[in-house]
């Protein structure tokens, strides 16, 4: 079946430095890929998202390329901020289902 | 506009008790799904409503059901409680086209 494995966490930086986040994903149809952010208490929210093969998904300065031919959607940030630490989600969707598969996710903490 | 919202915020149950959580989806929303976020781990899909039925299904036991009603809002009940049913529980609403917006979830605890 469909799955997303992210890379295992937690991941402690320290302010301006570079991050990136590990994402693979296994699907039978062609995927919709997601970043997913849930801060502490709080619900999930969409970070950036890309539909189809070589697209970038981008915002507030984080990005992520989809790529097909490594079945990878890996999460990258050139300065990361204190305010960046949350748990990231790492998702995928088969166009039309509206139905998420998440992978474990990846607690980042960024210190000052 | 409101977004999802759900209710109770947060909950605890005693073992083989029953639960309802409730749901209200984002405004122009018509798809209703609810997943389960276990302590430390990713949400896992438990059922997705559509039209007042159940359109998908995780894997998830009989013990978990819901409904769906003509103003789209949904519930969530559980039956039987274990302890293992302790967990975040999200709502999330959709409609074609639009991305799929999450609740703030409910927090079970099973004592």
């Amino acid at each position: 079946g469909d799955s997303v494995t992210q890379m295992e966490g937690p991941v402690t930086l320290s302010e301006e430095a570079f991050l990136t986040i590990n994402c693979t994903y296994t699907a039978t149809g062609y995927p919709s890929l997601f970043w997913y952010v849930q801060y502490p208490g709080e619900g999930l929210q969409l970070l950036l998202k890309a539909t189809k093969a070589d697209d970038k998904g981008s915002n507030k300065g984080f990005e992520a390329t989809y790529r097909k031919e490594t079945t990878s959607f890996h999460l990258e940030k050139g300065s990361v901020q204190v305010s960046d630490s949350a748990v990231y989600f790492c998702a995928l969707n088969i166009q039309g289902a509206q139905k998420l598969v998440f992978g474990q996710g990846t607690r980042l903490t960024i210190n000052p | 506009d409101a977004g999802v919202t759900q209710s109770p915020t947060h909950l605890i149950k005693t073992r083989g008790q029953q639960v309802t959580l409730r749901c209200s989806p984002k405004s122009g929303h018509d798809t209703v799904s609810w997943y389960q976020q276990a302590l430390g781990q990713g949400p896992q899909f438990i059922f997705q409503y559509y039209e007042e039925e159940e359109r998908q299904r995780g894997n998830f036991p009989d013990r978990f059901s819901g409904h769906q009603f003509p103003n789209y809002s949904s519930e969530l009940n559980v039956n039987a409680l274990l302890l293992g049913d302790s967990a975040l529980y999200l709502c999330a609403s959709s409609w074609v086209g639009e991305r799929i917006r999450f609740g703030q979830g409910t927090r079970l605890t099973v004592v």
